[in-house]
């Protein structure tokens, strides 16, 4: 069975700071894919990033990046220089070759104080 | 493209009764997932249709559960005889993609369920 767990429940910074979301996940299969889903108050979960578990090369994308290691089975997500936009719950997702069930974690909630 | 709409947004209903939610994916897609997610909780898998064909369904989903996508196009899915356990945010989404696992998901704003 697969597991996501993201430890930290709730986050406050402020603005301008810099933000890391840790995500760490279970699985024996050597095949997998990684996800983040950012979830404003609106409701709606929104696409951030998908890694394969063959590429673990870090990725940079705007002020956010991700650092994929599978030495620790952790996919933590960083976000520089936070804006108040940023405030949302942030759930990291597994998901093994061949099956379309995603395994979330629970969830960070995120504030960025103006 | 309007993404992916749920409907009803909010359902308030009675221990007992039966409820219905729909949802209307993007329409290239041929991938139709339903979640549901409680409060503090990640969304969790409850089934999910390829085409018309019901693929895959959790154990979550109990017999009071059930879902359809007639003509491949939109899905609905009925809880009978509500429970006040039931009472969550119920998320679709869809997906244009292969069986890899690796498709991305556009989900919609859900549909919030409250049984009291």
């Amino acid at each position: 069975a697969q597991k996501v767990t993201q430890a930290q429940t709730e986050i406050s910074v402020v603005e301008k700071e810099d933000v890391t979301l840790d995500c760490v996940y279970e699985t024996r299969d050597t095949t997998y894919y990684l996800f983040w889903y950012k979830q404003p108050p609106s409701g709606e979960l929104v696409f951030l990033i998908r890694r394969n578990s063959f590429d673990e090369q870090n990725e940079i994308s705007g002020r956010y990046s991700w650092n994929f290691q599978k030495s620790t089975s952790s996919f933590n997500f960083t976000i520089t220089a936070s804006q108040v936009v940023d405030s949302a719950v942030y759930f990291c997702a597994l998901t093994i070759f061949g099956n379309e069930k995603l395994t979330f974690g629970t969830g960070t909630r995120l504030t960025i104080i103006p | 493209d309007t993404g992916v709409s749920q409907d009803p947004r909010h359902k308030i209903t009675k221990r007992g009764q039966n409820v219905t939610f729909r949802c209307d994916p993007i329409s290239e897609h041929n991938r139709l997932y339903w979640y549901r997610q409680t409060l503090g909780q990640g969304p969790e898998f409850l089934t999910y249709f390829q085409n018309e064909a019901q693929l895959e369904k959790s154990r979550l989903l109990s017999d009071r559960f059930s879902a359809e996508r007639p003509k491949g196009s939109f899905s609905t899915l009925e809880i009978q005889h509500t429970e006040q356990g039931d009472s969550a945010m119920y998320l679709c989404a869809s997906s244009l993609g292969d069986s890899s696992g690796a498709n991305v998901l556009t989900f919609g704003a859900g549909s919030r369920l409250t049984v009291l």
